[in-house]
């Protein structure tokens, strides 16, 4: 199984973040796993943002729920962030990856895609 | 909501003992999930469900939890186990996927 990020390098604040998420190895229509982006400030530590669910249904950060939204291209096995009304504190290192499903809870993450930095200046 | 309280950093001399603690609210109560980070590398699960390792993950690092703490150890430590380690949970409560701030393990 391999994730892999994709998308802009570099954006503006106030602007959009989009990022696309390519899962090979396994099919994000798969009931036994969450579908999650996580991220991680330069130097800092890990923060969850949200999953995604193969019925169609999301989990999202608190602190991020007004900006965040995370949805799937089932045919093509991808699945997206997108990330509202940036600011440098959202610059950080965004990772994707799988969520294990157990008793309809999420357990522990494995694996992680490479990750892709995001830095949001003008 | 639910907090993960870790010790910023933990150093030991190759061949000791590493433990790495993780503090939570009844922490016994969840499952814990812990991750190795090696500079500009994605994190790696070591230990899941308190005390499982995965695959190709070595018999020298396990984990336990009971109570308040959840500990993650590394016996006879390597210079190659110097990351940074992070613990995780669910919160069932806030329904949001929970991680500890992370320990740093420097091997002198």
């Amino acid at each position: 199984l391999q994730l892999q990020e994709s998308g802009p390098g570099l954006v503006r604040p106030s602007e959009t973040l989009s990022l696309t998420c390519s899962v090979s190895g396994d099919s994000i229509n798969s009931r036994n796993y969450y579908w999650a982006w996580i991220r991680q400030p330069p130097g800092k530590g890990l923060e969850w943002i949200g999953n995604f669910y193969y019925s169609g249904s999301t989990k999202y950060n608190s602190s991020l729920r007004s900006r965040v939204a995370i949805s799937a291209d089932t045919p093509n096995n991808q699945f997206s962030l997108k990330l509202h009304s940036l600011t440098a504190a959202d610059t950080a290192v965004y990772y994707c990856a799988r969520l294990f499903r157990i008793a309809s809870r999420p357990y522990w993450v494995d694996p992680w895609g490479q990750g892709t930095l995001v830095t949001v200046s003008s | 909501s639910y907090v993960l309280t870790q010790p910023p950093s933990v150093s030991v001399a190759p061949g000791q003992t590493a433990r790495i603690t993780c503090g939570g609210n009844s922490i016994g109560r969840k499952a814990v999930h812990w991750y190795q980070q090696r500079p500009g590398q994605a994190p790696v699960v070591v230990i899941y469900d308190d005390d499982n390792r995965p695959s190709g993950i070595p018999e020298r690092i396990s984990g336990s939890n009971s109570g308040n703490t959840a500990t993650l150890t590394i016996t006879r430590v390597e210079a190659g186990d110097e990351a940074d380690y992070y613990c995780q949970v669910w919160d069932g409560i806030g329904d949001h996927v929970i991680f500890g701030g992370g320990t740093k393990l420097t091997v002198l």
